[in-house]
């Protein structure tokens, strides 16, 4: 398996434009988790899903923030409108749950001018 | 909620130094506990893990003793080297709580020739 992959690695916008981050986890896995790590809060947990389904969204930010998983095999966390605070590297991170590891993928790299 | 305290660097230490990093948790049931390692620009990559208490990780010269008496889950390796300078995570999951996995803030370690 290739991993986790996140697209794309590397994000430049400007304020106010929608961005997209997409995550395709590990087949087979059942949880997948959005983290945003920025110098000033570390790792933080936005978001996770079991089984396609949302379970915990209370690290998302703000409504601003929103995750998707339409199918086991994808999943989006969108920005809409994007603001400069939204810089931070963004990952993705699957697993199969019961007390498992979690495999994450390189990240993304957002930057809002 | 289940929470990770990891001890706060950066930590700065000379070749063949002996290296701890602290890492205490607090959860609802009985959680398994994993180090984490993010090497500069990349994402993190499981370093060990512990599935219950008394359990000993260990990997590449670390290890790392679940510890329920203490609650504690830290880091150790005897003589470490420049190609170990890196954030060290420590991180929970706990399946009392939905399997979703929690981080300490994480501890930079830099390691001098």
């Amino acid at each position: 398996d290739a991993g986790v992959i996140q697209s794309p690695r590397h994000e430049v916008t400007e304020m106010g434009q929608e961005v997209t981050l997409r995550c395709k986890p590990i087949s087979g896995h059942d949880y997948l988790f959005w983290y945003r790590q920025t110098m000033m809060r570390g790792l933080e947990l936005l978001i996770y899903f079991n089984n396609n389904v949302p379970i915990d969204d209370s690290g998302m930010p703000e409504d601003r923030f929103s995750a998707k998983m339409p199918n086991a095999s994808f999943s989006t966390l969108k920005i809409q409108p994007s603001e400069p605070r939204d810089s931070a590297v963004y990952f993705c991170a699957s697993s199969t749950g019961v007390n498992t590891e979690a495999f994450f993928g390189q990240g993304t790299r957002l930057t809002v001018v | 909620g289940d929470s990770v305290t990891q001890m706060e660097g950066p930590v700065t230490l000379s070749e063949e130094a002996f290296l701890t990093i602290n890492c205490t948790y607090t959860a609802t049931g009985y959680p398994s506990l994993f180090w984490y390692v993010q090497y500069p620009g990349e994402g993190l990559q499981l370093l060990l893990k512990a599935t219950k208490a008394d359990d000993k990780g260990s990997n590449k010269g670390f290890e790392a003793t679940y510890r329920k008496e203490t609650t504690s889950f830290h880091l150790e390796k005897g003589s470490v080297q420049v190609s170990d300078s890196a954030v060290y995570f420590c991180a929970l999951s706990d399946s009392y709580n939905n399997n979703d996995m929690r981080f300490g803030a994480g501890t930079r370690l830099t390691v001098k020739p």
